[in-house]
């Protein structure tokens, strides 16, 4: 069964911070995987997207690094703001030949960054 | 704003009810998608609508239906309502099947169930 396992549950940080979020797959075979951040009762909001061939990407303070060989995946943020305050999803999308795709979630990692 | 429209935003019933909760995805997108998402649980994938036609099915109770119309626009039906069907329902839309690199999906703001 293809699953996606995300660690710390929580963290908190403080404001300036950097910080280091996890995300472990078995999903074979694998086609590309996503970091979403989600606010609150928001729905989530795409950060990187990453084939298995990539080894890292960049969105301005976030940058999600991915080994494919031990189906690992990081989001390194940088100088943390408030803002980034939310849960941070790591989500993996199997390959499939028939063209059609379910995506499989993480549960999140919940980030509360404070003053 | 991802372009994607939920209504209604908020939705409270009683166990036994049915509800239809309407999702319009964004402009020249022909994919639709519905989550659920339990307090503190991840998204759970529930079906996938491509140009009217339902394309994937995930963990979606025999009490849930949805369908796409014409229009684009989506439904999801939700009967018989229980305490634990309580959620968040979230909506995305995607050009084509998302997962395809570069075919992302949006999310709507979603619409908060609450069954009493």
């Amino acid at each position: 069964k293809n699953q996606v396992e995300q660690s710390p549950q929580s963290l908190i940080i403080l404001e300036g911070k950097n910080c280091t979020l996890q995300c472990n797959y078995t999903v074979s075979p694998f086609s590309n995987l996503r970091w979403y951040k989600q606010d609150t009762g928001r729905g989530p909001v795409s950060l990187t997207i990453m084939t298995f061939s990539e080894n890292t990407k960049s969105n301005g303070r976030y940058t999600a690094t991915l080994d494919a060989d031990t189906k690992q995946s990081s989001l390194h943020i940088t100088a943390s703001q408030l803002s980034d305050s939310a849960s941070y999803i790591c989500v993996v999308i199997p390959y499939s030949g028939a063209g059609s795709y379910q995506l499989t979630f993480g549960k999140g990692t919940k980030l509360s960054v404070i003053p | 704003d991802s372009g994607v429209t939920q209504t209604p935003k908020h939705l409270i019933t009683a166990t036994g009810q049915r509800v239809t909760l309407r999702c319009s995805p964004r402009s020249g997108d022909l994919s639709v998608y519905w989550y659920q998402q339990s307090l503190d649980q991840g998204l759970q994938f529930l079906i996938q609508y491509y140009n009217g036609e339902e394309r994937a099915k995930g963990n979606i109770l025999e009490r849930f239906s949805a369908q796409q119309f014409p229009d684009l626009h989506s439904e999801l039906n939700l009967s018989s309502l229980e305490l634990g069907d309580s959620a968040l329902y979230f909506c995305a839309s995607s050009v084509g099947l998302a997962g395809v690199l570069g075919d992302e999906q949006f999310f709507g703001p979603g619409t908060r169930l609450t069954v009493l």
